[in-house]
């Protein structure tokens, strides 16, 4: 099966702070990738969307790049309500035509006063 | 809409009991998934489902079962229960597939399952 590494964290950074979060991933077929947002003993819930070579919304900015085959995700001006754990999420074709999606193993975020 | 709606919330089991943990969706999606997450660990795919009657073994199905009688509903079977089985269990629900890629998956509220 096809392995997603990240960053093990946790990472502890104070408000409006920047922290990048970095992500690998070796299926190379790969066309689309997802940050999942993980509150604590809640369920995830999708932050973006990766098509192309990068997404911009607001404080967050991912990126991609093919050829290294790593994917980051840039969080600026951190607010206290940016800590959790951010999970690097990589869709593989199956053979039977759909999709499953690969899950890191998450990175913790906590954002300091 | 209520999104992916799952019970129970919490459940004990012991050792060799049998539960079916409910999942359901509103949102008319074809795709339908289970996963269980391990303290410290990724989620991992048990079943997944493409449509009404279809279903197929994840990375982790073993002791584990599944149907998909209707769109709507995807429930989890788990026969004789084991404490390796003590985790959170997710279900989740996603469009077909896009042009470019997988679609999102929503995940429901999870169940968690401890097994003595």
């Amino acid at each position: 099966r096809k392995e997603v590494e990240q960053d093990p964290g946790p990472f502890n950074v104070p408000e409006g702070a920047t922290v990048a979060f970095n992500c690998t991933y070796s299926n190379s077929a790969s066309q689309s990738f997802f940050w999942y947002r993980q509150d604590c003993r809640k369920e995830p819930k999708l932050l973006m969307s990766v098509y192309s070579s990068g997404n911009e919304d607001g404080r967050f900015t991912a990126q991609l790049n093919r050829a290294s085959q790593y994917i980051s995700l840039l969080i600026r001006d951190s607010k206290l309500s940016d800590s959790a754990t951010y999970l690097c999420v990589v869709p593989e074709l199956t053979g039977a035509g759909s999709y499953q999606l690969t899950f890191g193993k998450g990175t913790k975020l906590s954002v300091i006063p | 809409n209520a999104g992916v709606t799952q019970t129970p919330k919490f459940r004990i089991l012991k050792i060799g009991q049998s539960m079916t943990l409910q999942c359901a969706q509103d949102m008319n999606h074809n795709y339908m998934y289970w996963y269980r997450q391990d303290p410290g660990m990724g989620l991992k795919l048990i079943y997944y489902s493409v449509g009404a009657g279809i279903t197929d073994k994840g990375e982790v199905p073993n002791g584990y079962n599944v149907s998909r009688s209707t769109t709507e509903d995807f429930p989890l079977r788990l026969e004789l229960a084991a404490p390796s089985q003590t985790s959170v269990y997710f279900c989740a629900s996603s469009y077909s597939i896009a042009s470019g890629g997988a679609y999102e998956q929503f995940f429901g509220p999870g169940t968690r399952l401890t097994v003595l």
